[in-house]
């Protein structure tokens, strides 16, 4: 079954710190990843997807097949970074998205 | 240009009452999601369009729940007999397509509360 796994409900850290969210994935098929944030009283929004390859916000994020995993990481997190964050697997050709359990991402000063 | 659009943005009503949500998504996007997101069960998949069409209901939780598009635009997602554990955040997302390359922007929500 296609599933995806934030093991983390709370993350909390200082500012400056390093931030990792985990994500791993269940999905027999070439999987299509992406992270969505939740700022606060804001809507979901795309943060970036794997086939971008790129960096937002000094945000990366490696797809890694052989542990199933699109862990989302910072090297310096910023109070600004504060939100919920979502890992989401596109299954199959429809463009429906299966998410995962959301990271509350605290950044304290 | 606007984005996503939902009415209305809070919803209270009674146990066995019907409700019905509304979507209107960016302007040319074809395909259309409905998702909910609750305490319990964080974000979860419900029904997609493409056009006006909805090839995949597997996610609708029960035949309470039903959806429907018109002229390739707004939807209306309906749910009727509410019941208290339908109390959620019913999300709209609108994308130009189905490809992964094409964002799904959300709209603001509808917050449904079934006392």
């Amino acid at each position: 079954a296609q599933r995806v796994t934030q093991p983390e409900k709370l993350l909390s850290v200082f500012k400056g710190a390093p931030v990792e969210l985990k994500c791993n994935y269940s999905y027999s098929g070439s999987p299509e990843l992406f992270w969505y944030v939740q700022y606060s009283r804001q809507r979901l929004q795309l943060l970036l997807r794997h086939i971008s390859r790129e960096s937002i916000k000094g945000f990366t994020a490696d797809l890694n097949k052989g542990e199933t995993s699109f862990h989302l990481k910072k090297p310096f997190a910023q109070e600004e970074d504060s939100a919920m964050y979502y890992c989401a697997l596109k299954f199959g050709n429809t463009g429906k998205l299966i998410f995962g359990q959301g990271t509350t991402l605290q950044v304290k000063p | 240009g606007a984005g996503v659009s939902q009415s209305p943005s809070n919803k209270v009503t009674e146990k066995g009452k019907d409700v019905e949500l509304r979507c209107d998504p960016i302007s040319g996007h074809t395909a259309l999601y409905w998702y909910r997101q609750s305490l319990g069960q964080g974000l979860e998949f419900l029904i997609y369009f493409q056009g006006n069409s909805a090839p995949d209901k597997s996610g609708l939780p029960s035949d309470r729940f039903s959806a429907e598009r018109t002229g390739g635009s707004v939807s209306t997602l309906t749910i009727q007999r509410t019941q208290q554990e339908d109390s959620a955040v019913y999300l709209c997302a609108s994308s130009l397509g189905l490809l992964a390359f094409n964002e799904q922007f959300f709209g603001p929500g509808t917050r449904l509360t079934v006392l």
